[in-house]
């Protein structure tokens, strides 16, 4: 399995600023994804990161809002952008795929974000 | 549209009695099935997967699924469950893309 790892675990944050979450993994994988699971709720896809391009948006998220970066193959930054308290969530990166991780998803620990 | 969907909202259960947790999707394709366990206060971990072979599936934890094509469902089943047992719980699917959807979640309550 992939180990993932995710910073910042938890944050408090300011209404109107931004924040940027790194993703690490330790092995070269073809997916990344990006979920946010709000208070009581299941998770929701944001996106997925796509390696030298353009992340992928759902329906109902745009880049303005969450930019997403992947310059490398186990590297990511989910940023959530002039946050408002609707934003308060867990927000976790997955990796995995048809390739990499033999059709397995696994996630990151999460960060958890509340913002005031 | 392609959606995972389960139906036991809340589940509450004595230590001992068994379980299980509904999952139905929407699909008519090859598709790849997942269950998560989230404890409180912890991260998603995974139970259980199927992609293809025997349906019965068995995971950690003693937890175990059955894949029943005909009925498009893959429900969660464990015997007796523990206290321990007590968390939320996630289907979810990849269909013809990489990925992974999810169902709204079980939560699960065990008292002793």
């Amino acid at each position: 399995s992939a180990v993932i790892s995710q910073k910042p675990s938890r944050d408090i944050c300011q209404r109107g600023t931004s924040l940027t979450i790194q993703c690490q993994v330790d092995s070269q994988v073809t997916m990344m994804f990006w979920y946010r699971q709000q208070p009581g709720q299941s998770l929701t896809l944001i996106a997925t990161a796509n390696q030298g391009s353009e992340a992928t948006y759902e329906s109902g998220f745009v880049i303005d809002k969450f930019p997403i970066s992947r310059p490398n193959l186990t590297f990511s930054t989910l940023t959530v952008s002039n946050m408002s308290p609707e934003d308060s969530s867990i927000y976790l990166c997955s990796v995995g795929g048809t390739k990499g991780t033999g059709n397995t998803i696994y996630f990151g620990e999460g960060s958890w974000l509340t913002v005031v | 549209a392609q959606s995972v969907s389960q139906h036991n909202h809340h589940v509450i259960l004595s230590e001992a009695a068994s379980l299980e947790l509904g999952c139905n999707y929407s699909y008519g394709g090859t598709v790849n099935l997942f269950w998560y366990v989230q404890y409180p206060g912890q991260h998603l971990q995974l139970l259980l997967k199927y992609f293809s072979g025997d349906p019965l599936v068995k995971g950690i934890k003693g937890f175990e699924a059955e894949f029943i094509k005909s009925k498009f469902s893959f429900n969660l089943r464990k015997p007796s469950v523990q206290w321990s047992d007590t968390a939320e719980y996630f289907c979810a699917a990849i269909f013809n893309t990489d990925k992974l959807i999810f169902g709204t979640g079980t939560r699960l309550q065990v008292f002793p």
